[in-house]
């Protein structure tokens, strides 16, 4: 159990377009997820809180309006990342907390998705 | 704050223990977390402690905590080749929705 998928796995995408990342708690409910960015040999920023049916909580430096983020459902959150350009090349990792009480709101992670913006 | 720091590179060879270290600066954590990456692919929930235990074992695992200094390790007992990878400690904040605050990982290389 506790599988969360990511979709794409990977994408390439021309500078100005948009990508769409998708999140997927695929056996437990999700209240809260989490989207971060790992850079090439760094750790895992956060980049923002996302909760079902309301606004996401983004970090201080995240611009909002750059990374869209939507949590329509307890099983699934999408990341758009909106008029793409190089510098936004990096590997996405979304994390899912599960909402069952037996759970101890742990964490699972997705496999994550490398953006590569040409 | 939020700050987690550990060393960026460990060296042992197959067979040996390797302790991989990490400190933190907040202490209204709760619970304390080590997961393992390896090249290209998410990140693996090796074990985690919460923040009023002093010490873990989970097979050849260890973790221990000290609250009093912030210091966190993990051994792992005879190391083998499949343990090359990057090893990532974070600490989970209960106030603040429960996010994980990382360190900048450590990568371990196993020598045969």
């Amino acid at each position: 159990g506790a599988v969360v998928s990511q979709h794409p796995s990977w994408v390439i995408c021309k500078s100005g377009t948009s990508v769409k990342i998708e999140c997927r708690s695929l056996d437990f409910q999700a209240t809260t997820m989490f989207w971060y960015r790992q850079f090439p040999k760094q750790s895992l920023m956060l980049m923002a809180t996302s909760n079902e049916g309301s606004k996401a909580t983004y970090e201080q430096g995240v611009e909002k309006d750059k990374f869209l983020i939507n949590h329509a459902s307890l099983t699934l959150s999408t990341l758009t990342v909106t008029s793409a350009h190089p510098e936004d090349s990096s590997f996405y990792i979304c994390s899912a907390r599960d909402s069952s009480p037996s759970s101890y709101n742990e964490q699972f992670f997705g496999p994550g998705t490398r953006l590569t913006v040409l | 704050g939020e700050d987690v720091e550990q060393s960026l590179f460990l060296s042992v060879r197959e067979g040996d223990s390797s302790v991989i270290n990490c400190t933190y600066t907040d202490s209204s954590s709760t619970y304390l977390y080590w997961y393992k990456q390896e090249p290209g692919a998410g990140l693996q929930l090796l074990t985690y402690i919460f923040s009023n235990m002093d010490m873990k074992q989970d097979q050849r695992l260890t973790v221990l905590l000290n609250k009093k200094d912030k210091h966190l390790s993990l051994r792992i007992a005879d190391t083998q080749t499949g343990d090359s990878a990057i090893y990532f400690c974070a600490e989970r904040f209960y106030n603040q929705g429960g996010k994980l605050i990382f360190g900048q990982g450590t990568e371990l290389s196993v020598k045969p």
